[in-house]
């Protein structure tokens, strides 16, 4: 999984709760992506990554937030979930570089919100 | 925004057939399309790409087919095996910095 993982990789909560989901790459790649992926939807972006410190919206942001303090880790968080939110989310990262676009994955993680 | 369509979004082949997936795409300044495979309990994985200067590229038995004037670039898997069963996903680009990926297509080779 190109040197990449995700923490946890399973997990149950309840309505209302907080909820944070990591990725740790080991490429020292400056792009990484949050994306969820649900049945008869692909895999859409939630939010992404362009530097330390440096973030941007996807096409599904709304209850989402995310940090990027170092290089190597993107957190997601779900400030206070819900069972809309319950799907399997993936981590992607990207080298830099011209015309450089293929995303590496990680192994997901399967979210259920009760 | 961009939209993107991939047809057909289930497929089932006989081991040894051929099987062509085709992605249409909305954004006339897409210069690069490339196709994910992910198999059960994985990550999608980038299996084959093509720039918008050339019309196909082949790798073994998976080929990559574009035809900008309509918008639409295809996968095809010849002499199919059980091993290629998986969802297929095309992902063409959007600006620079995301992709944008179809609903995918789930594809099942039977022995």
């Amino acid at each position: 999984d190109a040197g990449i993982t995700q923490s946890p990789r399973h997990k149950v909560t309840e309505t209302g709760t907080p909820v944070t989901l990591r990725c740790h790459q080991t490429e020292n790649h400056r792009y990484m992506y949050w994306y969820r992926q649900d049945p008869g939807h692909g895999l859409r972006l939630i939010h992404y990554s362009y530097g330390v410190k440096d973030t941007d919206k996807g096409e599904v942001s709304d209850g989402y937030s995310v940090s990027r303090s170092k290089t190597e880790d993107f957190l997601l968080t779900l400030e206070s979930a819900t069972s809309s939110q319950t799907s399997v989310y993936f981590c992607a990262i990207r080298d830099w570089g011209q015309n450089t676009y293929e995303q590496y994955f990680g192994p997901g993680t399967r979210l259920t919100v009760t | 925004g961009e939209n993107v369509e991939q047809h057909p979004s289930t497929l089932s082949v006989q081991e040894g057939d051929s099987a062509v997936i085709k992605c249409t795409y909305s954004d006339s300044a897409s210069n690069y399309f490339p196709w994910y495979k992910q198999e059960l309990g994985k990550g999608p994985q980038l299996i084959i790409d093509i720039r918008s200067n050339v019309g196909e590229k082949k790798d073994q038995r998976i080929a990559v087919t574009l035809n900008k004037t309509a918008k639409h670039f295809s996968l095809h898997i010849t002499e199919t095996q059980p091993e290629d069963s998986a969802v297929y996903f095309c992902a063409p680009p959007v600006g620079y910095n995301k992709l944008i990926f179809g609903a995918g297509t789930r594809l099942a080779v039977h022995p």
